[in-house]
């Protein structure tokens, strides 16, 4: 079974340009998220989807953070100007079900885009 | 809310050594979930274990071993026989059934195996 897919691995840009982010989950997957992460620290919810409706994006800056899953399979987060407290890497992850738990919810991760905002 | 600490931010040691890291949470759910992952150089976060708030037994997966308390909130995790690949970033998360269903990760700790 194919994992989380992300592109590009690697990113590097000059503050206030634009960036995105492209995320494939696993085959199936009816939930997926964005972390940021930060050197040293943690993931950190951005936002969940459930198929193509947004769940949660109470911790998404929404004011240069834009995300989206039209056809509930693949997803795009965009930053739109980037700052320099950008820079982090930024993880998809995907889980079976988004309702109540069973065996099978277990978020899986892909390998992550690593942002420099100079 | 939700909270995970891991208050080891790196531990050192010696192949072979046994090495145990720390979790404890705060959760106001009475179902809820933990997970420890392991982040490698490469980056990608591997899940290795998760387990529910009505299952205290504790786990064992080869040289992995799992000890939750919920007296002391703690989900504690056991290399045994450490070796070099072990080397990562350990994370313990926290997963609420009833308030979001969504992950809070602790800051994690950095384990260095030497040779």
């Amino acid at each position: 079974e194919a994992g989380v897919a992300q592109s590009p691995r690697y990113k590097i840009i000059e503050k206030r340009q634009s960036v995105a982010f492209w995320c494939n989950p696993i085959s199936g997957h009816a939930t997926l998220y964005w972390y940021q992460q930060i050197l040293g620290q943690g993931p950190k919810l951005l936002i969940q989807f459930q198929n193509n409706g947004v769940v949660d994006d109470s911790q998404l800056p929404k004011d240069r953070f834009s995300a989206e899953r039209l056809k509930g399979v693949d997803s795009t987060l965009k930053i739109q100007p980037a700052k320099l407290e950008d820079s982090a890497v930024y993880l998809c992850a995907s889980k079976s079900s988004g309702g109540t738990y069973s065996s099978t919810d277990t978020q899986y991760f892909g390998p992550g885009t690593r942002l420099t905002v100079l | 809310a939700q909270k995970v600490t891991q208050a080891q931010t790196e531990i050192s040691v010696v192949e072979k050594e046994d090495v145990t890291l720390d979790c404890v949470y705060e959760t106001r759910d009475t179902t809820y979930y933990l997970f420890w992952y392991k982040q490698p150089p490469s980056g990608e976060l591997v899940f290795l274990i998760r387990r529910n708030s009505f299952d205290e037994q504790n786990e064992i997966s080869g040289r992995y071993s799992w000890n939750f308390q919920k007296s002391t909130s703690s989900f504690n995790f056991t290399i045994t026989a450490s070796q070099v690949v072990d080397s990562a970033v350990y994370f313990c998360a926290l997963s609420e059934a009833n308030y979001g269903q969504n992950f809070v990760f602790g800051p994690g700790t950095r384990l260095s195996v030497l040779p």
